[in-house]
């Protein structure tokens, strides 16, 4: 079935630089992506999402900007910190409203080094 | 304002027993939503309950269960347990309604199969 892929699993920068997790997606029926952010020992949390009419979304210091002409997704953090070291996954649904499910991909472990 | 909570945190069975997981909703929620997420892998979505009956499932056999509770709290049940079925479980709530697939999850219920 189609699914959310990434493109890398791991990403090591150093604190202050930026960061960007790339994901791929499959589902060109999906118009709802969002970014969880997962800590060891915890639940994922949520970060931001954009729907399908936007190409750029920005919160605090996350940027997600989504190119559906090739299905694909990011995120990016700016200045990022020893605090971001997580593992971080997109998800994709069909509808923002729908209630239905997420379907994630398989998580880019993001390590800031000191 | 509660968070998610889930119980046990961990939990050790073995093949053929049954466990059930808990689940209590973040006040104001009225969904639950529950994933698997086996070790080094996305949540993978098991079933979602609203209004205190299924309202979509994923790829799961029929001896993943679930109940929702008035009180919008939520049981997963799993039968005939398998050694595959080592995951962490995590449980998420949401509103139905615009942001409904914003999930608010739980840190899960840890469970090793032997």
């Amino acid at each position: 079935g189609e699914s959310v892929g990434l493109h890398l699993p791991t990403l090591s920068v150093q604190e202050g630089d930026n960061s960007i997790i790339n994901c791929a997606y499959s589902n060109s029926a999906s118009d709802y992506f969002i970014w969880y952010k997962q800590e060891s020992g915890k639940g994922p949390q949520f970060i931001i999402d954009i729907r399908s009419n936007m190409d750029k979304r920005q919160g605090q210091r996350v940027t997600v900007l989504l190119n559906k002409t090739v299905k694909h997704l990011s995120l990016q953090i700016a200045a990022t910190q020893p605090g971001d070291s997580a593992v971080y996954f997109c998800a994709e649904t069909l509808k923002e409203t729908s209630g239905s499910r997420l379907t994630f991909g398989e998580g880019t472990q993001l390590t800031v080094n000191p | 304002e509660t968070g998610v909570t889930q119980s046990p945190t961990h939990l050790i069975k073995t093949r053929g027993q049954q466990v059930t997981l808990r689940c209590s909703s973040q006040s104001g929620h009225n969904t639950v939503s529950w994933y698997q997420q086996a070790l080094g892998q996305g949540p993978q979505f098991i079933f979602q309950y609203y209004r205190e009956e299924e309202n979509g499932r994923g790829n799961f056999p029929p001896r993943f269960s679930g109940l929702q509770f008035p009180n919008y709290s939520s049981e997963l049940n799993v039968n005939a347990l398998e050694l595959d079925d080592s995951a962490l479980y995590l449980c998420a709530s949401s509103l139905q309604g615009r942001g409904a697939n914003v999930l608010t999850f739980g840190a899960g219920s840890r469970l090793t199969v032997l």
